[in-house]
Order: C-alpha cells, then sequence, then structure tokens
C-alpha cells in the first residue's frame, strides 16, 4: 500500500512570509497527525485529527499555525507569517483508529531565512 | 502527562559489537512504547513497539527491546552492529486512551565504525 505523501520536501522562505504543507495519508486511516521536529529535538505533536475533526491541537501556535483536514483525508498546515524558529521539519504521519502506532511520511523541511 | 529521555544523544560501535541505546519513560498510565528510526531526509519508520504481554519485543533488522516496569526503562539492543544500522534512533511513549499519539525523546544518533 502507498505511504504517507507530504509535499513540497522542501521549502525556503522569508520570515513574515506564509506557507502551506500538504499531506496525503495512507488509505483507510482515519486519524492523521502533524509534527513539529526542530533540529536534534524529537517530533513534536502540533494537532491531532479524527476524521475531518481536530482531536487534539493543544500545543500548535494557533496564533500563526492553522491546519485543517477537509473531506477527512488530506490536510493541509498553514503557517502565516513565518518566524525564524519556525525552521523544522513538518512530519505528517497517519493512522487506523484505535491502533497503536502511526506511519510517517519523508516530511517537509521548512527553513525561514 | 508522559516524558522520554534518551541517555545518551550519540553512540558511537564498531561494525560487528554489541549496540545499545537506552530509553526511560515517564508516564502516569500503562504505556505504549515505541522505537523508531529515521534516516537522513526520511520519515520515522517503526522499529517496534510494546503494547502488552510479553515485555521482551522483537522488531525489525534485529532489533529487540525490553520492557522494565521497575526501571521505567525501554531500551534498544542489537548483538552485532552493521554499517546499514548507521541513523538516528528515538524512543516514544502513548497511552491506550490516545494510542498513536506519541511522545518522543529528543534522538540517539548511532555511528557505526567499520
Amino acid at each position: 500500500e502507498a505511504g504517507v505523501a507530504q509535499s513540497p520536501r522542501y521549502k525556503i522562505i522569508e520570515k513574515r512570509q506564509s506557507v502551506a504543507f500538504w499531506c496525503n495519508p495512507i488509505s483507510g486511516h482515519a486519524t492523521l497527525y502533524w509534527y513539529q521536529q526542530i533540529l536534534g529535538q524529537g517530533p513534536k505533536l502540533l494537532i491531532q485529527f479524527q476524521n475531518n475533526g481536530v482531536v487534539d491541537d493543544s500545543q500548535l501556535p494557533k496564533d500563526r499555525f492553522s491546519a485543517e483536514r477537509l473531506k477527512g483525508v488530506d490536510s493541509t498546515l498553514k503557517i502565516q507569517p513565518a518566524k525564524l524558529e519556525d525552521s523544522a521539519v513538518y512530519l505528517c504521519a497517519s493512522s487506523r483508529t484505535g491502533r497503536t502506532e502511526a506511519f510517517f511520511g519523508q516530511g517537509t523541511r521548512l527553513t525561514v531565512v | 502527562a508522559q516524558s522520554v529521555t534518551q541517555l545518551g544523544s550519540h553512540v558511537s560501535v564498531s561494525e560487528g559489537a554489541l549496540v545499545l541505546l537506552r530509553c526511560n519513560y515517564s508516564s502516569s498510565v500503562p504505556p505504549y512504547l515505541f522505537w523508531y528510526v529515521q534516516y537522513p531526509n526520511q520519515g520515522l519508520q517503526l522499529l517496534l513497539k510494546y503494547t502488552t504481554g510479553a515485555t521482551l519485543v522483537k522488531g525489525i533488522n534485529g532489533f529487540e527491546a525490553e520492557f522494565k516496569k521497575s526501571e521505567t526503562s525501554f531500551h534498544l539492543t542489537k548483538p552485532s552492529a552493521h554499517m546499514s544500522d548507521a541513523a538516528e534512533y528515538f524512543c516514544a511513549v502513548s497511552d491506550s486512551v490516545s494510542a498513536g499519539k506519541s511522545t518522543f525523546g529528543d534522538g540517539t544518533t548511532l555511528t557505526v565504525k567499520p
């Protein structure tokens, strides 16, 4: 089966610009996660969706980050405006409802200059 | 709240030597524990997981880990390192309520010397 697809793979923007990332989860996976991985650290959960509803967005900086999952399939994560400290790899992951592990995409590496 | 501590951000072993990557966790409920591997410019790949049952779990590529509740540890081992094992390894914990939503450690970079 196809894995989690993410695009773009790399993005360089200037601070205060906006950027959007796209994720297509594994078919049939109702749960979708966005993680932020800063260099030298482990992934940190930003938001969790169950179908098209938000389960947990407690660690999402809502003043600048937003995410949506229309129709319970694809998801987009947006940053507006970007800050230097947003430079990181943004990982999307998905899992079947009730299952214990998530499957990760290759990530989008964002550099804010 | 849950947390994970990976002891040693960098571990270097010789090819053929034992690999031991340390992970300690904190959880107020019975944990689910995971080890992931990440190769450069790649996503995370699950190596193995512990949910319930047997405390010694075997994963892919010859890795295994033992859940020790009394020590709150879940160390990853492999009897004989291979050059292809060089990567970054992450330990993660979740709970049964939000299975799949994990708290990760900061990772251990494994270097394998020829």
